[in-house]
């Protein structure tokens, strides 16, 4: 069965550059959820978007942003990058309506340097 | 917010014997509770979740029971092998029944099984 798709799978950058992930949910899913999730951490949510709308915000810093286009796919953007965002970033995705099982990409590993 | 919390964070089993790993959530409003699998270097994967209207659901080997009185819930895997060892987390969420989203879902701090042969 097709999976969550996220590029690039690992990311090296300096300090106050910007980054940005993408994902790419399971077919006919049309919700969006980011995670970030620091060494030895649990997921913590960042933000989702259901119809292209966000529907709810976490602990997202005010230095990145994400939007999701009408094929459903998901940018999340970061700038000014600080040594503290090197972390693995999640992407899951669901169908609202269905039954909300969240499911989760492989991650894109960001390094920050 | 939500606050979840999980235990043990360590559990060490003996192949083929159980293991339980037990969470608790502190927001009425979640109804939703899902657990996940995490092998080192890949995404969670989702093995089993229930709703706050089903008091237990099983799926094999695996699982889970929800308490809403006392706002807590529990994995169960039986018969052990090796390949269950990693790291587990459990979480809480509220789904939108009316549309529009969900929320996020708020973690614990995972528990790391060990399957010892």
């Amino acid at each position: 069965a097709a999976g969550v798709i996220q590029s690039p799978r690992h990311l090296i950058k300096e300090k106050r550059e910007t980054a940005t992930l993408k994902c790419y949910p399971i077919p006919r899913h049309d919700t969006v959820y980011w995670y970030q999730q620091g060494p030895g951490q649990d997921p913590q949510f960042l933000i989702s978007f259901y119809e292209k709308m966000q529907s709810d915000k976490g602990s997202i810093p005010d230095r990145f942003s994400a939007q999701q286009f009408s094929d459903y796919h998901s940018e999340l953007n970061m700038s000014s990058l600080e040594l503290g965002d090197s972390a693995l970033y999640f992407c899951a995705s669901s169908l609202e309506g269905d039954s909300y099982e969240q499911y989760f990409g492989p991650g894109t590993r960001l390094t920050v340097t | 917010g939500e606050n979840v919390e999980q235990h043990p964070s360590t559990l060490s089993v003996q192949e083929g014997d159980s293991a339980v790993i037990k969470c608790t959530y502190s927001d009425s409003a979640s109804n939703y509770f899902p657990w996940y699998k995490q092998e080192l270097g890949k995404g969670p994967q989702l093995i089993i979740d229930i709703r706050s209207n089903v008091g237990e659901k099983k799926d094999q080997r695996i699982a889970v029971t929800l308490n809403k009185t006392a706002k807590h819930f529990s994995l169960h895997i039986t018969e052990t092998q090796p390949e269950d060892s990693a790291v587990y987390f459990c979480a809480a969420g509220a789904t939108m029944y009316s549309g529009g989203g969900a929320d996020g879902l708020t973690f614990g701090k995972g528990t790391h099984l060990i399957i010892q042969p």
